[in-house]
């Protein structure tokens, strides 16, 4: 089946530091692969996507390039702030999958002055 | 962009009651909506896909008769939570996709209820 692994969180960086979440995945076909952030007792927004293999989605500074040899969608930013700080979830949706999404487990990201 | 509403965002009740959910596409139509479960610090679990005009497909270990879904128009779709008890107590959150179940499309999100059973 269809799975997604983050690396294990909380992140915590000082405000302009260098960002890397590490998402890799397992499915068939395929798949879209998304990141989305979710801010404290609010649901998930979406960041960005990517739909092909080499697509690079990119959205407030964040970027992910979708990489079918690794089979990874590593969230990057280059200076980060600290109204980053958010729990930030990657997923797939795989070919023929009816839209459902399948996350990872979350990475929190704590950004500190 | 496309925007789902829920509500109510929190709700605080008495073990043994009934709570309703309501999600809403507000710019779009959905023929299908997601119901998920988030506990503290972890990641979502997809509950069920709500079908408009027809039965929700539930996930595995899901309670059917528990968590009764409708959606009954192609812009709402509704969770009840049955005779509610503590151990339901936890975060919802529904999501939309615009279009008419095609794959691959990023789903949106409503921002989620925080359900508390006393």
């Amino acid at each position: 089946g269809n799975s997604v692994t983050q690396m294990e969180g909380p992140v915590t960086l000082s405000e302009e530091a260098f960002l890397t979440i590490n998402c890799t995945y397992t499915a068939t076909g395929y798949p879209s692969l998304f990141w989305y952030v979710q801010y404290p007792g609010e649901g998930l927004q979406l960041l960005l996507k990517a739909t092909k293999a080499d697509d690079k989605g990119s959205n407030k500074g964040f970027e992910a390039t979708y990489r079918k040899e690794t089979t990874s969608f590593h969230l990057e930013k280059g200076s980060v702030q600290v109204s980053d700080s958010a729990v930030y979830f990657c997923a797939l949706i795989s070919t023929g999958g009816g839209n459902k999404l399948t996350f990872g487990t979350g990475t929190q990201l704590k950004v500190e002055l | 962009g496309a925007v789902v509403s829920q509500h109510p965002s929190r709700v605080i009740c008495k073990s043994g009651t009934s709570v309703k959910i309501e999600c809403r596409s507000l710019d779009f139509q959905a023929t299908t909506m997601f119901w998920y479960r988030q506990f503290p610090k972890q990641s979502l679990m997809l509950m069920a896909t709500s079908n408009e005009g027809s039965k929700a497909t539930y996930e595995q270990g899901v309670e059917k008769d528990k968590f009764l879904i409708n959606h009954a128009s192609l812009t709402l779709s509704t969770l009840t939570v049955t005779s509610a008890h503590p151990e339901d107590s936890s975060f919802y959150i529904c999501s939309a996709s615009p279009g008419t179940g095609l794959s691959n499309q990023p789903q949106h999100f409503g921002d989620g209820t925080r359900l508390s059973i006393l």
